[in-house]
């Protein structure tokens, strides 16, 4: 299965700043997942990056908040804009393992806390 | 309205005892459900994966179910150990994307 290196693994930010968070896939996979996770709660998918074309947004969340970059098949990075204490949570990449089939990886996680 | 419930929050297990988890479903038609175990700081691992159209599988240990009449899923850990103490997640597809359950936190008692 594919391996993701996620950075940072943790962060501490003033409101009102942004944060760029990486992902890098040690093979070449279609699509990409991003998920936060608030304390306490389970994952929910922001959004799906594919490479060459815009992320598709799930409900609640807009590309101005939350851009995300695509540039080629093993690499993706989204970005938290003008960030409120609200949005302290624990962010994921992820890809499918094959079709989906295989289940998914996750990156390890960032840790977000905004001050 | 779509929904994903697993049982109680937490779930406390004598070591060496069967652990079962419940996965249950709401308006989703999924064509198959995974199980995932997360540890704290950490992402999700994938633990396995069942189809609509198989009834039961094993790896090891574990054990799922999948019952798409009652929309269930249920996920057995047997001769349980600490080191299985996290929290596990089941998760549907949903038209290429896979929504999570909120997870169930299971301590292995010794």
């Amino acid at each position: 299965s594919a391996v993701i290196s996620q950075k940072p693994s943790r962060d501490i930010c003033q409101r009102g700043t942004s944060l760029t968070i990486q992902c890098q896939v040690d093979s070449q996979v279609t699509m990409m997942f991003w998920y936060r996770q608030q304390p306490g709660q389970s994952l929910t998918l922001i959004a799906t990056a594919n490479q060459g074309s815009e992320a598709t947004y799930e409900s609640g969340f807009v590309i101005d908040k939350f851009p995300i970059s695509r540039p080629n098949l093993t690499f993706s990075t989204l970005t938290v804009s003008n960030m409120s204490p609200e949005d302290s949570s624990i962010y994921l990449c992820s890809v499918a393992v094959g079709q989906g089939e295989g289940g998914y990886t996750f990156g390890s996680g960032t840790r977000l806390t905004v001050v | 309205s779509q929904k994903i419930e697993q049982n109680s929050e937490a779930l406390n297990i004598q070591e060496g005892k069967t652990a079962t988890l419940t996965c249950n479903y709401t308006n989703y038609s999924p064509a198959y459900l995974q199980w995932y175990r997360q540890d704290p700081g950490r992402g999700p691992v994938f633990l396995l994966l069942i189809r609509e159209n198989e009834k039961e599988k094993r790896k090891e240990r574990l054990k799922v179910t999948f019952d798409t009449t009652l929309k269930q899923s249920l996920f057995h850990i047997t001769a349980s150990q600490p080191a299985d103490s996290a929290t596990y997640l089941c998760a549907l597809d949903q038209r290429g994307k896979i929504i999570f359950g909120k997870g169930t936190r299971l301590h292995i008692l010794p």
